[in-house]
């Protein structure tokens, strides 16, 4: 059964250092979601892709985090620099074009900033 | 999600039938959804429903939409202690470039 890849599962980096999450969606999936789970809470939607352009990014905190899909297909989200309350599960998602309603989630990358 | 909303936790015996429920306030939804979440794991998409059905049953999952009251539940039979999750409830509005809005989801033990 195809899957999301996400790496690394987990990532431990001190505040104001740099930190890069990585995700592969399942293959010929177009469209890719960010989101950001704090512990307790549900995930909220940090960025969408719609094969290398970015279709909303207004919940992202553009002066720490970018986002890019150059070739359409993989993905990396990074932090520079991390602050404490950056510390969350970073969830990656992918769909189908025009199936934009079955959304199907990695298994998440935890990020704890210390 | 300040929309959505569920309880945070409930408690069944082995065998018995789950209901965890969830409200919405918007009533543009168009699909509704239930995901599960193991610790420490990502989510998995259970089952959704189109905002113009009342119910969908799936195996063990049945899911009632009430419209009247933006009420969405789900309904887990013979609940197993591998069904022992957090539960979330997600919508996706009309217009809204299909962004799933979470509910901060519902903590279920099941107990032997």
């Amino acid at each position: 059964e195809a899957e999301v890849a996400q790496s690394p599962r987990y990532k431990i980096t001190e505040k104001s250092q740099a930190v890069a999450f990585w995700c592969d969606p399942i293959s010929g999936h177009a469209t890719l979601y960010w989101y950001r789970q704090i512990l307790g809470q549900g995930p909220e939607l940090l960025v969408q892709f719609q094969d290398e352009s970015v279709v909303d990014d207004s919940q992202l905190p553009k002066d720490r985090f970018s986002a890019e899909r150059l070739k359409g297909v993989d993905s990396t989200l990074k932090i520079q620099p991390a602050e404490l309350g950056d510390s969350a599960m970073y969830l990656c998602a992918s769909s189908l074009q025009g199936q934009t309603y079955e959304q199907y989630f990695g298994p998440g990358t935890r990020l704890t900033v210390t | 999600g300040e929309d959505v909303e569920q309880s945070l936790f409930l408690s069944v015996r082995e065998g018995d039938s789950s209901v965890i429920n969830c409200t919405y306030t918007d009533s543009s939804s168009t699909y509704l959804y239930w995901y599960k979440q193991e610790p420490g794991a990502g989510l998995q998409l259970l089952t959704y429903i189109f905002s113009n059905m009342d119910m969908k049953q799936d195996q063990r999952l049945t899911v009632l939409l009430n419209k009247k009251d933006k009420h969405l539940s789900l309904r887990i039979a013979d609940t197993q202690t591998g069904d022992s999750a957090i539960y979330f409830c997600a919508e996706i509005l009309s217009g809204s470039a299909r962004q799933l809005t979470f509910g901060s989801g519902t903590q279920l033990t099941v107990l032997p």
